[in-house]
């Protein structure tokens, strides 16, 4: 079974430019979120998909990211612009049903995003 | 505020020793608690997880401990081998507000060091 893919894995930009990264989680997988960790420190939320619709997005600064899941599998999360601040790892997880999966988040690799 | 706590940023232990990884939380409503292990430019990847009825699982040499009343809980892997090296998440799930069983809210991570 192929694990949660993300893309790409590293990402150097200016600041003011825009950055994108995709995630496609795996396959049956209904719920996706989008987390952001900072150096040193633990993943933070930032979005929660259930299937296609965005269910929790308080964490998501919505003056300059926004994210997609348009037919509720593959999803996209878009800084524009980013700014020095934004220097992170961006990662994408899924979840699955039933036990025991329903309380384990599978995560990608990551999306390392460096803002200069 | 920081509902999840780890406050050892690191940790070194001898091979064949026991580590001992600590987490504190202060929201009660937490009711699943999960330890993640993550190597350098890798994703999160879970370990072991524990369900707020029980004080104890265990699987292999990682076996976690969970104090409800002291809102604590502790990571033990015996015997540690070199290759446990790497950076441990304490993460929850639940708590109060909408959606909140869906999502995970982690510590800042331990790095323990395994050495031969």
């Amino acid at each position: 079974e192929a694990g949660v893919v993300q893309s790409p894995r590293y990402k150097i930009i200016e600041k003011k430019q825009p950055v994108a990264f995709w995630c496609n989680p795996i396959s049956g997988h209904n719920t996706l979120y989008w987390y952001r960790q900072n150096l040193g420190q633990g993943p933070e939320l930032l979005i929660r998909y259930e299937n296609e619709e965005a269910v929790d997005d308080s964490q998501l600064p919505k003056d300059r990211f926004s994210a997609e899941r348009l037919k509720g599998v593959d999803s996209t999360l878009k800084i524009q612009p980013a700014e020095l601040g934004d220097s992170a790892v961006y990662l994408c997880a899924s979840r699955g049903q039933g036990k025991p999966g329903a309380n384990v988040l599978t995560f990608g690799a990551g999306s390392r995003l460096t803002v200069l | 505020d920081q509902q999840v706590k780890q406050n050892s940023p690191s940790l070194s232990v001898q091979e064949g020793r026991i580590s001992i990884l600590n987490c504190d939380y202060t929201n009660s409503m937490f009711d699943y608690f999960l330890w993640y292990k993550k190597y350098p430019a890798e994703g999160p990847t879970f370990l072991i997880s524990i369900s707020s009825i029980k004080d104890k699982n265990e699987d292999g040499r990682f076996t976690v401990f969970l104090n409800k009343s002291a809102k604590h809980l502790s990571l033990h892997i015996v015997p540690s081998q070199p290759g446990d090296s790497a950076v441990y998440f304490c993460a929850a799930k639940g708590g109060a507000g909408g959606g909140s069983n869906y999502k995970l809210t982690f510590g800042k991570g331990t790095l323990l060091t395994v050495n031969p």
